[in-house]
């Protein structure tokens, strides 16, 4: 089965420093995204990326969150200035639409703790 | 009214049984449908992907949306111990995968 591989798979940071998580999506995907999950919350939409850039965002998506596909392969979200409330499991996802065929595979999540 | 409504359980049933999960949401915008299996300490994993209202089936599982009553379920029959896990409802009002997520119910089957 393809797989969404994210890393790194635990990152811990001081509260003001800058943090790039990679996911590395499925190469005939087309459409990719970032959620988060806060301990013991929901699953929250962040930010969608098709053709080379950002499609839809939510409310959580600030000035302090970006995302690129730097290389054609990889996907990275960076938080510039982190604060302790961003932390939380970070997931990529990755997605090929087609009606009823519709495909979305997460990848396993990076935990970040920002101290 | 939160937007999207789902009992955290958790649900334990005897191995065999049919499980029924639901969820019901507030906003009529909402035209696709979705149910996650979340293992722990694991990404969420796309099980049923369904648009409008009507039933979907796909080997032992079964999404059923009643978009005039606002309310999805999930059915999984002959459970399984492996199906012990959370189970996440989602929904957007588009094609994309921009979604309101469920809190998710825990399932526990017991062997």
């Amino acid at each position: 089965e393809p797989e969404v591989t994210q890393t790194p798979s635990h990152q811990v940071t001081q509260m003001g420093q800058e943090v790039i998580l990679r996911c590395v999506p499925i190469s005939n995907h087309l459409y990719f995204y970032w959620y988060r999950q806060i301990l013991g919350q929901k699953v929250e939409f962040l930010v969608s990326f098709y053709n080379n850039e950002i499609s839809e965002k939510s409310e959580i998506f600030d000035d302090q969150f970006s995302v690129e596909r730097p290389d054609g392969s990889n996907f990275t979200l960076k938080i510039r200035s982190t604060k302790l409330e961003d932390s939380a499991m970070y997931f990529c996802a990755s997605i090929r639409t087609g009606g009823s065929n519709t495909e979305a595979f997460f990848g396993q999540g990076t935990r970040l703790t920002v101290v | 009214q939160k937007e999207v409504e789902q009992d955290p359980g958790p649900l334990s049933v005897p191995e065999g049984a049919i499980v029924s999960l639901n969820c019901t949401y507030s906003n009529s915008a909402f035209q696709y449908f979705m149910w996650y299996r979340q293992y722990s300490r694991k990404g969420p994993e796309l099980l049923m992907y369904t648009y409008s209202s009507g039933n979907k089936e796909d080997g032992r599982f079964t999404a059923q949306v009643d978009k005039s009553s606002k309310y999805i379920s999930l059915f999984i029959r002959d459970s399984q111990p492996s199906d012990s896990a959370t189970y996440l409802c989602a929904m957007s009002g588009t094609g994309g995968f921009k979604t309101i997520f469920g809190a998710g119910t825990r399932l526990f089957v017991k062997a």
